[in-house]
């Protein structure tokens, strides 16, 4: 079993719909990150979590220690959203989910 | 400014001839990571270091190996790449010892083998 899961693998949806994108992991961890790449780009961090809430624009992620499970949001959804979002667990090492391919369209 | 610089962002290598690729960061931290990455996959560790001790992944193909002569620098090695290591290459960094350390990632290095 993959210690980090992410669901869906794939999502498409309509300029201006909230998108909500699911990791769900079963190792203990000091953190996880939010991770964004657009197609043949570099990764860029959109948050690190060890619990609660965090929101930065129309971006929100939260995070469940008991129940292991964190869920990523975007609000207002354009199409410049469109990359691959990744659930990353820092562990001793980072470990990376297998990422969620989001499109979106005008 | 970037904080994690990998060099080169493009590497063209012939088949079997030894290449380098390059990772510093301006974090001083003192977690660094190597991962690899095929198209439409995710970020596979390679290897990672705590300081100076390595960290080698149980399947990391001996082909693979890598250098951190400071704190700042990490290398990648393939001694021989084969048309197989044609990917993205990832170095990333962190902070150990604090539960509020952002992960920084550079851009990557694409490695094409002909």
């Amino acid at each position: 079993k993959n210690e980090v899961e992410q669901s869906p693998q794939n999502l498409t949806a309509q300029e201006g719909e909230f998108i909500t994108i699911n990791c769900s992991y079963s190792v203990g961890i000091s953190a996880l990150h939010w991770l964004q790449q657009h197609p043949g780009g570099g990764i860029v961090s959109l948050f690190m979590l060890s619990s609660g809430k965090k929101k930065h624009g129309r971006l929100i992620a939260t995070i469940n220690i008991q129940e292991k499970h964190s869920s990523l949001h975007i609000t207002a959804s354009h199409p410049r959203d469109s990359a691959v979002y990744i659930c990353a667990l820092h562990t001793d090492k980072l470990i990376f989910g297998t990422g969620t391919r989001l499109q979106v369209f005008p | 400014d970037a904080m994690v610089i990998q060099n080169p962002r493009y590497q063209v290598t012939q088949f079997g001839k030894p290449v380098t690729l390059s990772c510093s960061q301006t974090l001083n931290h003192n977690v660094m990571y190597w991962y690899q990455q095929k198209s439409s996959q995710a970020p596979k560790l390679l290897f990672h270091y705590y300081d100076k001790d390595f960290n080698n992944e149980a399947d990391t193909p001996d082909n693979f190996q890598s250098r951190r002569p400071n704190t700042s620098f990490c290398f990648l090695d393939i001694r021989s790449p084969g048309l197989g290591d044609a990917a993205m290459y990832l170095c990333a960094t962190s902070r150990t010892g604090t539960y509020d350390t952002e992960a920084f990632f550079g851009q990557g290095t694409r490695l094409t083998v002909v």
